[in-house]
């Protein structure tokens, strides 16, 4: 198994503009996990999903963010519109149960 | 969830053993310990996890006191590989089929040749 794939694995872009974040779960797994890590807040849950429906997204920091999943192999994260706040590098994982395995992750660097 | 204390960072020679603590004086009688590391660049992997019973896994062990109100996470012949952010969480296991985790600040250990 390839493991959890993120794409892209680096994304540089300007403020304003829309930035989508990739990840494909391991298969099998029905949980999914977004996370954002920062040097100032660590690592921080932003949502998560149970067979595709999000079940806590309190973690989501504002209206400009949003993630979703269409279906058991597939999950976005986007962020419309960026702000330079926003750089950091966020993490997507993927659970059949008490493990999480998480993927390498996207550095976002927002200008 | 419980909230759980580590040291910052700790050191260990190449091959002995290191002994990572966490407290956890808070927790509730149906939280799982679990750790967590991270390597420098990586995403967090899972390590180990348990109740109140000692765990060992091919990776490490984790030994829980009776009270359960702290545990130890030992890793048997450090590499410099192991040199990482350990991260301790306790965690209900959600009958809802996801279990979120929190992580802190967890300990940044040092493995020295």
């Amino acid at each position: 198994d390839a493991g959890v794939i993120q794409s892209p694995r680096h994304e540089v872009t300007e403020m304003g503009q829309e930035v989508t974040l990739r990840c494909k779960p391991i298969s099998g797994h029905n949980s999914l996990f977004w996370y954002r890590q920062t040097m100032m807040r660590g690592l921080e849950l932003l949502i998560y999903f149970n067979n595709n429906v999000p079940i806590d997204d309190s973690g989501m920091p504002e209206d400009r963010f949003s993630a979703k999943m269409p279906n058991a192999s597939f999950s976005t994260l986007k962020i419309q519109p960026s702000e330079p706040r926003d750089s950091a590098v966020y993490f997507c994982a993927s659970s059949a149960g008490n493990e999480q395995f998480f993927g390498p992750g996207t550095r976002l660097t927002v200008l | 969830d419980a909230k759980t204390t580590q040291p910052p960072s700790m050191d260990c020679a190449e091959g002995r053993a290191a002994n990572l603590p966490c407290n956890h004086s808070t927790i509730s009688g149906n939280e799982y310990v679990y750790w967590y590391r991270q390597i420098h660049s990586q995403g967090p992997q899972y390590i180990i996890h348990g109740l109140k019973n000692n765990e060992t896994n091919e990776m490490a062990s984790l030994i829980i006191t009776e009270d359960r109100k702290s545990s130890t996470l030992i890793l048997p012949h450090a590499t410099l590989r192991d040199t990482a952010v350990y991260y301790c969480i306790v965690r209900v296991h959600s009958n809802r089929g996801a279990n979120n985790l929190f992580f802190g600040t967890g300990t940044r250990l040092t493995v020295i040749p």
